[in-house]
């Protein structure tokens, strides 16, 4: 257990359903990520939020809509995707505190296998 | 960000010390050297981090050499329960673009630990 929760675990869904995922996260931390982790690809990075405001998005298409309602919930919003687009998506959470950052160390949940059919 | 590059993949048996080694060689003054752990279909894990010379934790050691361009992640005694990719990462503490904390996630190295 990290500290970091992911529902649901699996989801699979057709081309043209919407659908969200979530993360929550326990430890405290302040900055909140979501990756995208295709079979035999390394981890790809997708959205950045800092203190519930978006700082990077790493040009991910329109039909990934992220939202951060608070630090420990960020949600994705899935809506017309491509069956390209079946991977592992991970969020994960780091500390941050002004000068006392440790940006570098991300707490990983366990990830959602999402199948587009 | 720094670009790292380390082996694709390394066999070692149980009990043994097994040492992964990582070039950095555009690393920068405020970058840190990290690495993390990934199981099969399960997030990464955080295991060490440092800025230069030795860090040891309960879990692995990392030797960085004064110059700061390569680093080596030391495992004590690998048991089956250690078979996993290892990702050498080069972070600012102060994050990528905008202060955010991007990390770029390589290829890895797929340890594979035998009986």
């Amino acid at each position: 257990e990290t500290g970091v929760t992911q529902t649901p675990r699996h989801l699979v869904m057709g081309m043209t359903n919407k659908k969200s995922l979530k993360c929550e996260q326990h430890l405290g931390h302040n900055a909140m990520y979501w990756y995208k982790q295709s079979a035999k690809k390394p981890l790809e990075l997708m959205f950045v939020y800092n203190f519930k405001e978006q700082t990077e998005n790493n040009s991910v298409p329109s039909r990934f809509s992220p939202e951060c309602p608070n630090s420990s919930h960020l949600f994705l919003h899935l809506h017309t995707l491509q069956p390209e687009d079946s991977a592992l998506y991970l969020c994960a959470s780091s500390p941050r505190a002004g000068v006392r950052d440790r940006l570098y160390e991300q707490y990983f949940g366990p990830g959602t296998r999402l199948t587009v059919t | 960000l720094a670009k790292t590059t380390q082996p694709i993949s390394m066999d070692s048996y149980e009990g043994q010390e097994v040492n992964i080694t990582c070039s950095h060689n555009n690393i920068a003054t405020n970058d840190y050297i990290t690495w993390y752990q990934q199981f099969p279909s399960q997030g990464p894990r955080f295991i060490i981090q440092g800025y230069k010379t030795k860090v040891t934790n309960e879990v692995a050691s990392l030797f960085i050499p004064a110059d700061r361009k390569s680093s080596t992640l030391s495992l004590p005694r690998v048991s089956l329960s250690d078979t996993a990719v290892y990702y050498c990462l080069v972070a600012s503490r102060y994050g990528g673009s905008g202060n955010t904390g991007k990390l770029i996630f390589g290829q890895g190295t797929t340890l594979q630990v035998k009986p």
